[in-house]
């Protein structure tokens, strides 16, 4: 059961600008960074933001993520259709001994 | 080039028993935290267990505490996960990625795990 909560969809056309949230607690987004990853479809996920906000190289900068208290966000801005994928936010939490919990997911759809 | 290939996975039935392998290259293995991460057919991403550099620590998530072990051989640059008394809802992908920045980096292609009769 997931405690990071997001939306189960989300879609744009291309060009527009998407944000995807995720809801947790004082125990996990409250308290560490935020990891996001999308995953195309039938491909393992791949790191796309960590640290709340930092792009791993390669990571074009349409993609950034930021923090506010218990929750976080990820934008695609100038969605682009090989953006359809899934979006897992993902953090530590401290109430659970050292375990690291993923959202439930949204996908993203280009319409 | 990093690679995290995963091996062992295939049908097996309730309560029994499979052993899954990680081979990495391309990094040095024996610097990082390891972990299992599975996702179930149709569904979202489960954090397994994760495992010290230097095997010391581990840790697993409560549904499978006291059936899976995680283990590593740094000279062989592997990891492992024993999972015994197998359940179907342990049905799913196995991935084995490396931790990096608090964050997942490198993940393998994934091997899948059937429990059922």
């Amino acid at each position: 059961q997931s405690v990071l909560t997001q939306p189960p969809s989300a879609s744009g056309t291309p060009g527009q600008r998407v944000t995807i949230s995720c809801s947790g607690s004082s125990s996990n987004i409250g308290s560490n960074t935020v990891n996001w990853y999308q995953q195309l479809p039938g491909t393992a996920p791949k790191l796309l933001i960590y640290s709340n906000n930092q792009r791993p190289s390669g990571v074009p900068d349409r993609f950034s993520g930021s923090k506010s208290g218990t929750s976080a966000s990820l934008a695609i801005s100038g969605l682009q259709s090989e953006d359809e994928a899934d979006y897992y936010c993902a953090a530590w939490d401290d109430s659970l001994n050292g375990h690291y919990v993923f959202g439930t997911g949204t996908k993203v759809t280009v319409l | 080039e990093v690679q995290l290939v995963e091996s062992g996975g295939g049908l097996v039935q309730p309560g029994g028993s499979l052993r899954l392998s990680c081979a990495a290259s391309g990094f040095t293995f024996s610097s990082y935290w390891m972990s299992w991460v599975r996702q179930a057919p149709g569904k979202g991403l489960e954090w397994v267990a994760n495992i010290k550099q230097d095997g010391s620590e581990k840790y697993y998530v409560d549904s499978v505490k006291g059936r899976f072990t995680i283990s590593r051989d740094n000279a062989k640059n592997s990891l492992y996960l024993q999972m015994n008394s197998l359940r179907a809802e342990d049905t799913a992908v196995y991935y084995c990625a490396n931790e990096w920045e608090l964050a997942h980096d490198y993940w393998g292609q994934g091997t899948l795990v059937t429990v059922s009769s």
